[in-house]
């Protein structure tokens, strides 16, 4: 098993430009979320599917980030326009027990300038 | 609002000696803790969990005590190791979510 597997590692972009992040679950695993690390909020909950369907969306700072679940292998978290307080590591995760032991990605360091 | 709070961003033991992680929650609805580990350039990953009808969980040289009196939970490492320095993170659920705390940093020293 591959795990949850993020892309790319690293982002490097300008401000005002638009970010896409990318994130394929384990297999079998039917809700996914989306974290963001910061030195001052820790881990902070984005938002999260179950069965392709986003569930909670409160914790999406603007309206500049949306995410999307077009099936169960696939998701993608967007910030358009991007800003300098964007950057932060973006974590993608996965379970199938509904909120019990999550399995993370590798993360996406995005730094915006 | 932070619901769960490691106030303790950093800590350092020598190897051999005792690790004690702290957490502290402030929503009595939690009815489900964890503790991941996170190494550098990687995510975090599962170590230990309990229920909020325990008041300890034991793993090996993990032990997670939870005392709902108090909100508090913490996480012993006996005996501390080098391969033990990371980031840990108390996590807590309630019906429909997952709270993560700031993070504390472990470091053992040889």
């Amino acid at each position: 098993d591959a795990g949850v597997i993020q892309s790319p590692r690293h982002e490097v972009t300008e401000m005002g430009q638009e970010v896409t992040l990318r994130c394929k679950p384990i297999s079998g695993h039917d809700y996914l979320f989306w974290y963001r690390q910061t030195m001052m909020r820790g881990l902070e909950l984005l938002i999260y599917f179950n069965n392709n369907v986003p569930i909670d969306d409160s914790g999406m700072p603007e309206d500049r980030f949306s995410a999307k679940m077009p099936n169960a292998s696939f998701s993608t978290l967007k910030i358009q326009p991007s800003e300098p307080r964007d950057s932060a590591v973006y974590f993608c995760a996965s379970t199938y027990t509904g909120w019990g032991k999550l399995f993370f990605g590798s993360g996406t360091q995005l730094s915006v300038l | 609002d932070q619901q769960v709070k490691q106030n303790s961003p950093s800590l350092s033991v020598q190897e051999g000696r005792i690790s004690i992680l702290n957490c502290d929650y402030t929503n009595s609805m939690f009815d489900y803790f964890l503790w991941y580990k996170k190494y550098p350039a990687e995510g975090p990953t599962f170590l230990i969990s309990i229920s909020s009808i325990k008041d300890k969980n034991e793993d090996g040289r993990f032990t997670v005590f939870l005392n709902k009196s108090a909100k508090h939970l913490s996480l012993h490492i006996v005996p501390s190791q080098p391969g033990d320095s990371a980031v840990y993170f108390c996590a807590a659920r309630p019906d429909n979510d997952m709270r993560f705390g700031a993070g504390t940093r472990l470091t053992v020293k040889p």
